[in-house]
């Protein structure tokens, strides 16, 4: 069974702090995707990234970083120089690439991010 | 319209009362996805359909009954629901095989009382 663990529940920082938002997951799947989600207070989930599993480079877009580790299985998101904007909860999920029709995706518990001015 | 819309935003029934959720994408996808959010849980995928058909029914008891009329959209029938249903219930579409991620609605904050 797939599962991803985000063991930080809630992280509160101050404006321009760096913040780091960890993720392990667990598959037996070869192949598989991971994917960054974003729920700001108006409560949808806005996509960030997906990461297919043999494709270990790290990414960045702005202020936003992914670092993917396969040997350790973790894809661990970093916000830099942090803004009350990104106060939100951000939710990091696993899926299956072999799939017949529709696709799960399974999350994580989330983690809230409260930026302080 | 763009993207995919949930009606009501917000809805308070009592244990006896059936109402429907709605969903709607103008997105041209063809898998559509129900999840429930709770304040002590994480996402938790209910139904899934694609191509109109269901292909996955997460154990969700009966009194949530979900349909599909076309690719466009996607109800979650309700009826003798518990205060536990109480919840923000989520419908997001994908691609047939998901592999851009998903586009979700902004749900719907289900209070049953």
């Amino acid at each position: 069974a797939q599962k991803v663990t985000q063991a930080q529940t809630e992280i509160s920082v101050v404006e321009k702090e760096d913040v780091t938002l960890d993720c392990v997951y667990e598959t037996r799947d070869t192949t598989y995707y991971l994917f960054w989600y974003k729920q700001p207070p108006s409560g949808e989930l806005v996509f960030l990234i997906r990461r297919n599993s043999f494709d270990e480079q790290n990414e960045i877009s702005g202020r936003y970083s992914w670092n993917f580790q396969k040997s350790t299985s973790s894809f661990n998101f970093t916000i830099t120089a942090s803004q009350v904007v990104d106060s939100a909860v951000y939710f990091c999920a696993l899926s299956e690439a072999q799939v017949a029709a529709g696709n799960k995706l399974t999350f994580g518990g989330g983690t809230r991010v409260l930026v302080k001015p | 319209e763009t993207g995919v819309t949930q009606t009501p935003r917000h809805l308070v029934m009592g244990m006896t009362n059936k109402k429907s959720l709605k969903c709607e994408q103008h997105l041209g996808h063809n898998a559509m996805y129900w999840y429930k959010q709770s304040a002590k849980k994480p996402l938790e995928l209910m139904f899934v359909y694609s191509l109109e058909e269901r292909v996955e029914n997460n154990s969700v008891p009966s009194r949530f009954s979900p349909e599909c009329p076309n690719s466009s959209h996607l109800f979650l029938h309700l009826h003798t629901l518990q205060p536990e249903d109480s919840a923000l219930y989520l419908c997001a579409s994908s691609t047939r095989q998901g592999l851009d991620g998903y586009t979700f609605g902004s749900g719907t904050r289900l209070t049953v009382v």
